[in-house]
């Protein structure tokens, strides 16, 4: 079975600070893993994702995220957000050659105080 | 380019009304799903459509009925809405056939839909 635990549902941080999104999964098989950005009032739409090669993964809007087999952890990570960056941040994952669909977990929602 | 729509956006039903979510897509693209969210748990999938002229059931399909009309349009039915299907649904879509979402799903902006 395949889960994902987004482990902080809410964090602040300061205008220009840097900010890190947890994100497990449970699977000791292969997974692929993504994080999603949702922005108020809007559909989700993708950040970046790991399939295989580099574990460090970089996207969009400067965010990058880091691929820990050992402890089973995508974390997402800014080196200084802004404003623009308030939104919630979805992180799933499915495991290489299942037949089931994505798994997302319950969502960081990251507000960045001016 | 629209990418993906949805209509209705907002929609207020009593218990035991039934209604139809519309979603088309303007990508070409092979493969659809719908998904609701509700707070504190993220997307949980519905239906998916794995290519034209096919659906399957996804995590959460009691309630729910799904037509993939043809390569653009996918809709989601309510025969007979109750409270708990108060949740705002998402359709989306990506390109590849199997949908087994690896690829990249575009989503649209929602609908929300209150069941009192």
């Amino acid at each position: 079975a395949q889960s994902v635990t987004q482990l902080d549902s809410q964090v602040p941080v300061f205008e220009e600070a840097p900010v890190e999104l947890r994100c497990n999964y449970s699977s000791s098989v292969s997974v692929y893993l993504f994080w999603y950005v949702q922005y108020p009032n809007q559909g989700l739409q993708l950040l970046l994702k790991y399939l295989s090669g580099s574990t460090l993964v970089k996207g969009i809007n400067g965010f990058e995220a880091e691929f820990n087999k050992s402890q089973t952890s995508f974390h997402l990570r800014k080196p200084s957000v802004h404003i623009s960056d308030t939104a919630e941040y979805f992180c799933a994952v499915i495991i290489v050659g299942s037949a089931r669909q994505l798994t997302f977990g319950s969502g960081t929602q990251l507000t960045v105080l001016p | 380019n629209a990418g993906v729509t949805q209509t209705p956006k907002f929609q207020v039903l009593k218990t035991g009304q039934s209604m139809t979510l519309q979603c088309a897509q303007d990508m070409n693209h092979n493969s659809m799903y719908w998904y609701r969210q509700d707070p504190g748990m993220g997307l949980r999938l519905i239906y998916y459509s794995a290519s034209e002229g096919t659906t399957d059931k996804g995590e959460v399909p009691n309630g729910y009925n799904v037509s993939r009309l043809n390569k653009r349009e996918f809709s989601l039915r309510l025969e007979s809405a109750a409270p708990s299907q108060t949740s705002v649904y998402f359709c989306a879509s990506s390109e590849s056939v199997g949908g087994r979402g690896i690829d990249t799903q575009y989503f649209g902006p929602g609908t929300r839909l209150t069941v009192l």
